[in-house]
């Protein structure tokens, strides 16, 4: 498995854009993650699906961010309009089902976001 | 959420064990603890995991305190690639709730491996 992926790995958008960001959970893998990190906040997690469900988006900033996942194998997670606090490394990371015994977490190599 | 609190920094020299702490003092009975480590300029890595025994795999070693309120991540033999932040996270293991699962983050700490 090519493990989590990540597009595009590099974006550069000016402020009042929409970006939309891209990952492709491990096959199988039925938990995935979105998070940002910043060198002020450490890495923060953003939302968080089971399913393809989201168990819990206490994390997303504000209603700027949104979050889908439309099936098992795609998650999106869109800012609209973008900010030059928006600025960050976003990662997605998924983990297998519970009763297949691995309880570790896969995180992508991360999409790097500038906004000016 | 359980909070843990690690040193935020260390140091080491090559081929020597490294001792990286982590207290959890708050702890709950149905939290595993986990470590990753987060490489220059890529994505957190998973290193081990545990409960209550002590833990072994080809990466490295926990030892868990037997009242659950430390941990202790060990590399035997540090090489300048274990140079990164390690991250010590407390995931609640009872499903169910929207806790289940998750991994959250502290500071960690960042370790430097000289040669």
């Amino acid at each position: 498995d090519a493990g989590v992926i990540q597009s595009p790995r590099h974006e550069v958008t000016e402020m009042g854009q929409e970006v939309t960001l891209r990952c492709k959970p491990i096959s199988g893998h039925n938990s995935l993650f979105w998070y940002r990190q910043t060198m002020m906040r450490g890495l923060e997690l953003l939302i968080y699906f089971n399913n393809n469900v989201p168990i819990d988006d206490s994390g997303m900033p504000e209603d700027r961010f949104s979050a889908k996942m439309p099936n098992a194998s795609f998650s999106t997670l869109k800012i609209q309009p973008s900010e030059p606090r928006d600025s960050a490394v976003y990662f997605c990371a998924s983990r297998p089902p519970r009763d297949r015994g691995n309880t570790e977490a896969f995180f992508g190599q991360g999409t790097r976001l500038t906004v000016v | 959420d359980a909070k843990t609190t690690q040193p935020n920094s260390m140091e080491s020299n090559e081929e020597e064990p490294v001792h990286l702490p982590c207290n959890h003092s708050t702890i709950s009975g149905t939290d595993y603890i986990h470590w990753y480590r987060q490489l220059p300029s890529q994505g957190p890595e998973y290193v081990i995991h545990g409960l209550t025994s002590n833990v072994n795999n080809r990466m490295a070693s926990l030892a868990i305190a037997e009242d659950r309120k430390s941990s202790t991540l060990i590399l035997h033999r540090a090489t300048l690639r274990d140079a990164a932040v390690y991250y010590c996270i407390l995931r609640l293991a009872n499903a169910g709730g929207t806790s289940y699962g998750k991994l959250t983050f502290g500071q960690g700490t960042i370790l430097t491996v000289h040669p």
